[in-house]
């Protein structure tokens, strides 16, 4: 079984300053990780994934996470954040087998102030 | 190309009345979803469709029905509303599951009086 932990469930943070949104995970296979944004009364869409290969993985809007195996996280950062990066940020992890179980975090709200 | 479309966008219904919530694809895509969003909660899958002509129950099944009814399109039923059903409602898809990236519809908003 699979589980995601998003330890923050509000990030107040000034524009251009970088900001760090984190993700734990667990689980008893081998995963996919996946970061999605939530824009105001919209659904969610794709930030980037990580499916095998490079560790880093960069995605859209000047959003990058890293897949730390060890430490089980897939934390995403960004150097420098926009007003319009006000939004809802949704970690989620997939199984590689089995049931192929998909799971969501909880959300973190990220709040760009001026 | 509409991707995932979800209608209506907001409902209000009296407990005990029922409602389906309807949801397309133009993706082709086999799989398909049904999120239910509550503050602090995040996403829990309500049901999914592997493929077509298969149902299962995800993590937060009582209370709903689902028909996949071809490929395109998948439904999800409250038979008999409960204030405890009021949430906002997201329908996705995926070209499978595991991997890929799961494509959502805008939502519908539903409250249950």
């Amino acid at each position: 079984a699979q589980s995601v932990t998003q330890l923050d469930s509000q990030v107040p943070v000034f524009e251009e300053a970088p900001v760090e949104l984190r993700c734990n995970y667990s689980s008893s296979v081998s995963v996919y990780l996946f970061w999605y944004v939530q824009y105001p009364n919209q659904g969610l869409q794709l930030l980037l994934k990580y499916l095998s290969g490079s560790t880093l993985v960069k995605g859209i809007n000047g959003f990058e996470a890293e897949f730390n195996k060890s430490q089980t996280s897939f934390h995403l950062r960004k150097p420098s954040v926009h007003i319009s990066d006000t939004a809802e940020y949704f970690c989620a992890v997939s199984g590689r087998s089995g049931t192929y179980k998909y799971i969501f975090g909880t959300g973190t709200r990220l709040k760009v102030l001026a | 190309n509409a991707g995932v479309t979800q209608t209506p966008k907001f409902q209000v219904l009296k407990t005990g009345q029922s409602m389906t919530l309807q949801c397309a694809q133009d993706m082709n895509h086999n799989s398909m979803y049904w999120y239910r969003q509550d503050p602090g909660m995040g996403l829990r899958l309500i049901y999914y469709s592997a493929s077509e002509g298969t149902t299962d129950k995800g993590e937060v099944p009582n209370g709903y029905n689902v028909s996949r009814l071809n490929k395109r399109e998948f439904s999800l039923r409250l038979e008999s509303a409960a204030p405890s059903q009021t949430s906002v409602y997201f329908c996705a898809s995926s070209e499978l599951r595991g991997k890929e990236t799961q494509y959502f519809g805008p939502g519908t908003r539903l409250l249950v009086l």
